[in-house]
């Protein structure tokens, strides 16, 4: 089947690191994406990983992949408070002759002092 | 490059009208994705065209419908709303190479039933 599940809170303090997990289900996803949502805007693509790869950087942001368990992490470092935002992780998964974006339901990452 | 662009941003009906919704993609881009946003069901997944053709649907009624023009612009239509209909709507746009299939949000339109 077609799933992909995240936490739906996460709290951190500000100048921490995030860890955002997720898990997905179809094992022939060939891309996995990180969206980040702040309130009243739609989705903004942050980073995205190639599912032959492990690890993807970028300034702040790792993506970590573990494809045996189909699991996905994003790392924010240095949390801010600007990071505040709901992050929806997604995978790319061959569909007919083409492909189909699935999405979880988002983790709200709120900050704290 | 311009981005994804949604109109009109905000939008409020009654019970039983009808509404369009408008969506340009980004230049070059021939995917066009359409999703709902509730709080209570997430992001779903309405329909994506792709050369002016239906390629994916998702599990919606027959009231929400879409279609695409030669020039990518897609527009989104509802009708006989209901209240449950209440939701921002997104529209997303890729360049559809293969299974990278990177999409592109706009800002949504925020779509209150009353």
């Amino acid at each position: 089947g077609e799933d992909v599940e995240q936490s739906l809170f996460l709290s951190v303090r500000e100048g921490d690191s995030s860890v955002i997990n997720c898990t997905y289900t179809d094992s022939s996803s060939t891309y996995l994406y990180w969206y980040k949502q702040e309130p009243g805007a739609g989705l903004q693509l942050l980073t995205y990983i190639f599912s032959n790869m492990d690890m993807k950087q970028d300034q702040r942001l790792t993506v970590l992949l573990n494809k045996k368990d189909k699991h996905l992490s994003l790392r924010i470092a240095d949390t801010q408070t600007g990071d505040s935002a709901i992050y929806f992780c997604a995978e790319s998964i061959r569909y007919s002759s083409a492909s189909k974006i699935i999405f979880g339901s988002g983790t709200r990452l709120s900050i704290r002092p | 490059k311009a981005g994804v662009t949604q109109t009109p941003r905000y939008l409020i009906k009654t019970r039983g009208q009808q509404v369009t919704l408008s969506c340009s993609p980004i230049s070059g881009h021939r995917s066009v994705s359409w999703y709902q946003q509730t709080p209570g069901q997430g992001l779903q997944f309405l329909f994506e065209y792709f050369s002016e053709t239906q390629r994916n649907k998702g599990n919606f009624p027959g009231r929400f419908s879409g279609r695409q023009f030669s020039n990518s612009r897609s527009e989104m239509n509802v009708s006989t709303l209901e209240l449950g209909d209440s939701a921002l709507y997104l529209c997303a746009s890729s360049e559809s190479t293969g299974t990278k299939n990177i999409q592109y949000f706009g800002a949504g339109t925020r779509l209150s039933v009353l």
